[in-house]
């Protein structure tokens, strides 16, 4: 079946700092692969995708590369701030119509 | 403005008292699904449904009900909902495809099960 796995939070960064946030997945086939944030209290929302191996999603200073052969799909930011405090959640969207997500990371930006 | 609405927000009931969570889309989306929050295990899908009639399960769909009557609505039933079904959820929809569609999510649903 599939699965995402991403790094455990919580995470805690001064603001201006380099944020990195791992994940990797398992499935068969060629899945797509998106990163959505949660902000407190609030539904996710989608903060970028990719469709194929070696594509590049990118929003808001986010971006994150599809690598099939790491099976990974890494978000990082160069310079956060305190509004990037959310939960990130990586997820797999696969021909089985079904999407699976990892165990969300929580991020606080502190100033 | 498109939306996924929910609603209650938030419910406190109590073992074995059927209850409905409604979610609604004003997206004119063919899919829709039911997420599960819970600390520590991220979102896990419940049922989803890629069009009016057809319903399908997800990762987790013991003890839960869905139907698709409509294109735009697609109720949760709890029939005789139990502690471990106290969770956050949210209803979510796409346009058709999915695989390659940003899923809109609803607000939650908070839901406490004494």
């Amino acid at each position: 079946g599939n699965s995402v796995t991403q790094m455990e939070g919580p995470v805690t960064l001064s603001e201006e700092a380099f944020l990195t946030i791992n994940c990797t997945y398992t499935a068969t086939g060629y899945p797509s692969l998106f990163w959505y944030v949660q902000y407190p209290g609030e539904g996710l929302q989608l903060l970028l995708k990719a469709t194929k191996a070696d594509d590049k999603g990118s929003n808001k200073g986010f971006e994150a590369t599809y690598r099939k052969e790491t099976t990974s799909f890494h978000l990082e930011k160069g310079s956060v701030q305190v509004s990037d405090s959310a939960v990130y959640f990586c997820a797999l969207f696969n021909n089985d119509y079904k999407l699976s997500f990892g165990a969300g990371t929580t991020v606080t930006v502190r100033a | 403005e498109a939306q996924v609405t929910q609603n209650p927000r938030y419910l406190i009931t109590v073992t074995g008292k059927k209850l409905t969570v409604t979610c609604s889309q004003n997206m004119n989306h063919e899919y829709m699904s039911w997420y599960r929050q819970d600390p520590g295990l991220g979102l896990r899908q419940i049922y989803y449904s890629m069009n009016v009639e057809v319903t399908d399960k997800g990762d987790v769909p013991e003890g839960y009900k869905v139907s698709r009557k409509e294109k735009r609505n697609f109720p949760l039933i709890l029939e005789s909902p139990s502690p471990n079904q106290t969770s956050l959820y949210f209803c979510a929809s796409s346009m058709a495809g999915g695989i390659y569609n940003e899923q809109f999510f609803g607000p939650g649903t908070r839901l406490t099960v004494l």
